[in-house]
């Protein structure tokens, strides 16, 4: 299985809240997992990412907690501000044949209202 | 990081012809992949290209319609040919930053076949 599952599909909170995304992979061989950010009419950004031997990993105001048990991972967004307004992507990949794949899940669309 | 600038940005093109789409890095980097984004959906890998080799294709992606160039390890290009409007899409370059396992990705090309 390749699928990485993502939800919600959109999610609205107010300035200050705290937005949870969460995703969901079947495909045990998978070691490393990134989040993405885009702004409409730009390219996925990068945002932060985390591998298999950690349960946590935190940048500024961005968190990431995988359970590897479960097969889940989800990014928090700690005091989310209108900017932070944007399609959030989990991702997932394996090292195979020397090039890491990135599988993309179908994006959730987030909406801070100030 | 890298920088990764695509040409054009976006184009209005008839059905029935191609388009050439570019991507250049300002690193030298082994691995680059294209990818489609139809609206407001997630992202496809489309192909896998190496520079001095073959370009390896997803399923469902086939060389006579999405031929890849990579001259060098800086530059690659993506044709899309004998167009037609399901081929309306954004389409993006990424590259891997060997050893670190992270995609960075260029703005995209959106393209519109009427």
């Amino acid at each position: 299985q390749q699928q990485v599952k993502q939800s919600p599909q959109s999610l609205i909170v107010q300035k200050g809240g705290i937005p949870i995304i969460n995703c969901a992979y079947e495909n045990t061989a998978f070691d490393y997992f990134p989040w993405y950010q885009q702004f409409p009419g730009k390219g996925p950004a990068l945002l932060i990412a985390i591998r298999p031997d950690v349960s946590e990993k935190k940048e500024g105001r961005f968190t990431i907690s995988f359970n590897k048990s479960a097969k889940q991972f989800s990014l928090h967004i700690m005091d989310s501000q209108p900017g932070d307004s944007a399609t959030y992507f989990c991702a997932a990949s394996m090292s195979q044949g020397g090039s890491e794949k990135l599988v993309f899940g179908k994006g959730t669309k987030l909406t801070v209202n100030p | 990081s890298a920088v990764i600038s695509q040409k054009p940005s976006r184009d209005i093109c008839q059905r029935g012809t191609s388009l050439t789409i570019q991507c250049q890095v300002d690193s030298q980097v082994t691995m680059m992949f294209w990818y489609r984004q139809q609206p407001g959906q997630s992202l496809t890998l489309i192909a896998t290209a190496n520079q001095g080799s073959e370009a390896t294709y997803e399923s469902g992606f086939v060389i006579d319609k999405f031929p890849i160039s990579r001259p060098n390890l800086t530059f690659s290009t993506l044709t899309v040919s004998n167009m037609s409007p399901e081929d309306s899409s954004i389409y993006l370059c990424s590259v891997e930053l060997t050893g670190a396992g992270e995609a960075f990705f260029g703005q995209g090309t959106r393209l519109t076949v009427v």
